[in-house]
């Protein structure tokens, strides 16, 4: 069955820099997009980013674009979500999704809970 | 880009009864409206695609349409475990912006 598992969070510094890991299992990996996509009590749901099958195109939200960098590794079915100048807004449980190749997402990880505090 | 106006905010109903959730697009966007559920803890499920199609797994009890801008996910017969979170959410032509809605939380009256 599909697996995504996050994992690289916890608590960070303002201004400091922090990278996200997401393992996928159960799927061709290098198959489908890959999504980043944030949740706070405030914010609700806040996608991030979005990165192409083969790697070749990314597209962010409008809040990270200057700061955060999403990547993957098809050779070991990782996705990753490098985050820098990392602010008190930031933080957040972070999701990675799946893409069917639609405009939604089919599967989630469990979460990884970021937060930035001083 | 299109905003998506999710009501009620809360929804407080018994089981047994019958849920209507609401989310209004800020302009066309055809039937590219998926819905998805969100339990305490746990990540969002996708429950409809497509305005009107259950995804893999989800029963026949949840139901989605359209009229205009305007789209609903009904829940008949609510069981314990529907009581959650809602979601609504849409992607931009391009380049792609993905958007949800706020969400509507369905508690236990």
């Amino acid at each position: 069955q599909v697996q995504l598992v996050e994992s690289g969070g916890g608590v960070v510094q303002p201004g400091k820099s922090l990278r996200l890991s997401c393992e996928a299992s159960g799927f061709i990996f290098n198959n489908f997009g890959m999504h980043w996509v944030r949740q706070t009590p405030g914010r609700g749901l806040e996608w991030l980013a979005v990165i192409w099958h083969d790697g070749s195109t990314q597209f962010y939200a409008d809040s990270v674009t200057d700061r955060f960098i999403i990547s993957r590794d098809n050779s070991k079915n990782l996705l990753f979500l490098e985050m820098n100048n990392l602010r008190g807004d930031d933080t957040a449980v972070y999701y990675c999704a799946r893409d069917p190749g639609r405009y939604f997402f089919d599967h989630w990880g469990q979460g990884t809970l970021v937060t930035v505090s001083s | 880009e299109v905003v998506l106006t999710q009501s009620p905010a809360t929804l407080s109903l018994s089981p047994g009864e019958s849920a209507t959730l609401s989310c209004r697009a800020s302009q066309n966007i055809n039937f590219n409206l998926a819905w998805y559920q969100q339990k305490p803890g746990q990540a969002p499920r996708l429950l409809i695609y497509d305005a009107v199609n259950r995804a893999t797994g989800i029963p026949a009890t949840f139901s989605g349409t359209r009229s205009g801008t305007n789209f609903t996910l009904a829940i008949s017969g609510l069981e314990p475990e529907d009581f959650a979170l809602y979601y609504c959410q849409h992607r931009g032509s391009w380049p792609p912006k993905y958007t949800f809605g706020r969400g509507t939380n369905l508690e236990i009256k």
